[in-house]
């Protein structure tokens, strides 16, 4: 079954304390996206990648890290998680270099205590 | 710098009625434009795609149109049903391989 998968799918945190979020796809897509959704803000990107080694910021990159070493993986990173991080986290993906279709993950909600 | 809104946070139509949102941006016309649907605690699905030098998109009950002169896209749900009820989103791209999404409009089919 073609998906875009993404663990932990909850996790609870203390500020400061490094984590990663996996994201994983198998549909041999190119392009990779992490974002953020927060009441009232709506969905907001936070990196992207066109293709393996080819990342690059979104619109709030800040206190995120990503890498691509992959084409199937795109993990996300934050190493100094703070309580502004709290959020509900989606990696998406799509085919070929025009994004075009985004097929999401089922989303990693994430509470910094 | 590019801005997107969809100009209704909740919307609230008869069941069997046509719902339509609306999507508008700013700037710059982007090459396509697209609609999702979100349940809630979900991920957002992706429904439709309009590309510019399209004016309109069937599938099904849904239809989208995209008017580059007023920087405009209506999404139309016919003959709607309870089931219809999620937050739709649309989203374009950034001419620079960023995509920027809407804040959503929440349709509530009534039966």
């Amino acid at each position: 079954e073609a998906q875009v998968t993404q663990n932990p799918r909850y996790l609870i945190t203390v500020t400061g304390k490094k984590l990663t979020v996996t994201c994983s796809q198998n549909m041999n897509h190119e392009y990779m996206s992490w974002y953020r959704q927060d009441p009232g803000l709506g969905l907001r990107q936070i990196y992207y990648s066109m293709n393996v080694e080819v990342t690059d910021k979104g619109d709030v990159p800040e206190g995120y890290k990503v890498s691509r070493k992959e084409k199937r993986n795109f993990p996300l990173i934050l190493e100094s998680p703070s309580p502004n991080q709290t959020s509900l986290y989606f990696c998406a993906s799509s085919p070929g270099t025009e994004q075009e279709t985004q097929y999401f993950g089922p989303g990693t909600r994430l509470l910094v205590l | 710098s590019q801005k997107i809104e969809q100009n209704s946070e909740a919307l609230n139509i008869q069941e069997g009625k046509t719902a339509t949102l609306t999507c508008n941006y700013t700037n710059y016309s982007p090459a396509y434009l697209q609609w999702y649907r979100q349940d809630p605690g979900r991920g957002p699905v992706f429904l439709l795609l309009i590309r510019e030098n399209e004016k309109e998109k069937r599938k099904e009950r849904l239809k989208v149109t995209f008017d580059t002169t007023l920087k405009q896209s209506l999404f139309h749900i016919t003959a709607s049903q309870p089931a219809d009820s999620a937050t739709y989103l649309c989203a374009l791209d950034m001419m620079n391989d960023k995509i920027i999404f809407g804040k959503g409009t929440r349709l509530h089919i009534l039966p």
